[in-house]
């Protein structure tokens, strides 16, 4: 089955400065890589995802990008500010499950 | 807001006893899924469904079972409670559609097996 492996587990960076979360997967099947984002004791929420199609997708101060060759697949948060603060977690899906990665749980400091 | 109610939002229960999971839909969504959360493991899946009385089983599905008798309703059952099995569970809905299809989760129950 899918393995999909999510790094770092925690990540600190200065407000306004930029976050990079990256994911490995290894079947070579999978064509969907959301990103959900959790915050604490709430439910996590989509907030973009990727088709095997597609190599980079843009939504505001967020971006994914993916390499399919090398099978990973990385978010992007540029200008980052205190609300981003969070835990991130990546999935890949070939079919109508997915598999999670493990999280990362970032903080920006003001 | 996915349409996805789940209940109870917490219990405290004893090993050995049994214990239902609801997850109510009212968006008509063909698949819905059974998650547990632990730290450091990310979000596991349990059960899944894609249909009235199809079902099939996820990553970590010893211990538990499902039931979906309606489109709506999605049951997740431990049929003997461990200490193991306590965690946070989530369900969550796929939204309409051929292929690999967005997943938007319910809020959670947080369960504690003592």
């Amino acid at each position: 089955g899918e393995n999909v492996e999510q790094h770092p587990s925690t990540l600190s960076v200065q407000e306004g400065d930029s976050a990079v979360i990256k994911c490995t997967y290894s079947d070579s099947a999978s064509n969907y890589f959301p990103w959900y984002k959790q915050e604490l004791g709430k439910r996590p929420q989509l907030i973009i995802d990727i088709r095997s199609n597609v190599g980079e997708k843009k939504d505001q101060r967020i971006a994914v990008t993916l390499n399919k060759t090398a099978k990973h697949f990385s978010l992007h948060i540029t200008e980052t500010q205190p609300e981003d603060s969070a835990v991130y977690f990546c999935a890949a899906s070939g079919d109508e499950k997915l598999t999670f990665g493990t999280g990362t749980r970032l903080t920006i400091i003001p | 807001d996915a349409g996805i109610t789940q209940s109870p939002r917490h219990k405290v229960t004893e090993t050995g006893t049994p214990v239902t999971l609801r997850c109510h839909q009212t968006e008509n969504h063909r698949y819905m899924y059974w998650y547990r959360q632990d730290p450091g493991h990310g979000l596991r899946l349990i059960h899944y469904s894609y249909g009235v009385k199809d079902t099939d089983k996820g990553e970590v599905s010893d211990g538990y079972s499902v039931s979906r008798s309606k489109t709506e309703d999605f049951l997740l059952t431990l049929e003997s409670a461990t200490s193991s099995q306590t965690s946070v569970y989530f369900c969550a809905i796929s939204t309409s559609g051929q292929g690999v299809q967005p997943q938007h989760f319910g809020d959670g129950t947080r369960l504690s097996i003592l």
